[in-house]
């Protein structure tokens, strides 16, 4: 089955600075990875996600890049907010298979 | 339009009883899955219904269970409840497996 590896756990950062999540995953045939955010208490969102035939998507101060052969996809936060505060799930999902979840980074944005 | 909605959002049982949980998905969705989400084992995945058939099934035992129904609404079933089965149960709904689900608010479930 496919293995997940998400880092770091926690991660803080200052206001206006950039924050870079990175996942790995294991099985080839996975084509689908999205990131959702996940505030305390809440539900998790998704903000962002790219198909395995395309290696970057950008969505205003969100970026997912994709490399396949590596079989690694990370997700950057530009200008960094302290309602960018959260929890950060990567996935990985294979067509007609099961989303895997990275094990979450706790993102902390200091003002 | 309704996102996806779970009802009870909170539940308290105690051990050895039964427990059902209901997920209505957006409307036009007929993908739902379920996951079981502890601080210790963060996002696992339990089952995922389509168009009332159970497509996938994660690692758990058997006293977990569901269903979906011809609306695609689905429910979602443990039996025997343990101590370890206390956690947050969301439910996701797609329109088509292929991406784009959307997380429901949860049952947090504890087990006393």
């Amino acid at each position: 089955g496919e293995n997940v590896e998400q880092h770091p756990s926690t991660l803080s950062v200052q206001e206006g600075d950039s924050a870079v999540i990175k996942c790995t995953y294991s099985d080839s045939a996975s084509n689908y990875f999205p990131w959702y955010k996940q505030e305390l208490g809440k539900r998790p969102q998704l903000i962002i996600d790219i198909r395995s035939n395309v290696g970057e998507k950008k969505d205003q101060r969100i970026a997912v890049t994709l490399n396949k052969t590596a079989k690694h996809f990370s997700l950057h936060i530009t200008e960094t907010q302290p309602e960018d505060s959260a929890v950060y799930f990567c996935a990985a999902w294979n067509t007609g298979n099961q989303f895997y979840f990275g094990t979450g980074t706790s993102l902390t944005v200091i003002p | 339009k309704a996102g996806v909605t779970q009802t009870p959002r909170y539940l308290i049982k105690t051990r050895g009883q039964q427990v059902t949980l209901s997920c209505s998905p957006i409307s036009g969705h007929r993908s739902v899955s379920w996951y079981q989400q502890t601080p210790g084992q963060g996002l696992q995945f339990l089952f995922e219904y389509f168009s009332e058939t159970q497509r996938n099934k994660g690692n758990f035992p058997g006293r977990f269970s569901g269903r979906q129904f011809s609306n695609s609404r689905s429910e979602m079933n443990v039996s025997t409840l343990e101590l370890g089965d206390s956690a947050l149960y969301l439910c996701a709904s797609s329109a088509d497996r292929v991406g784009g689900y959307t997380f429901g608010s949860g049952t947090r479930l504890t087990v006393v």
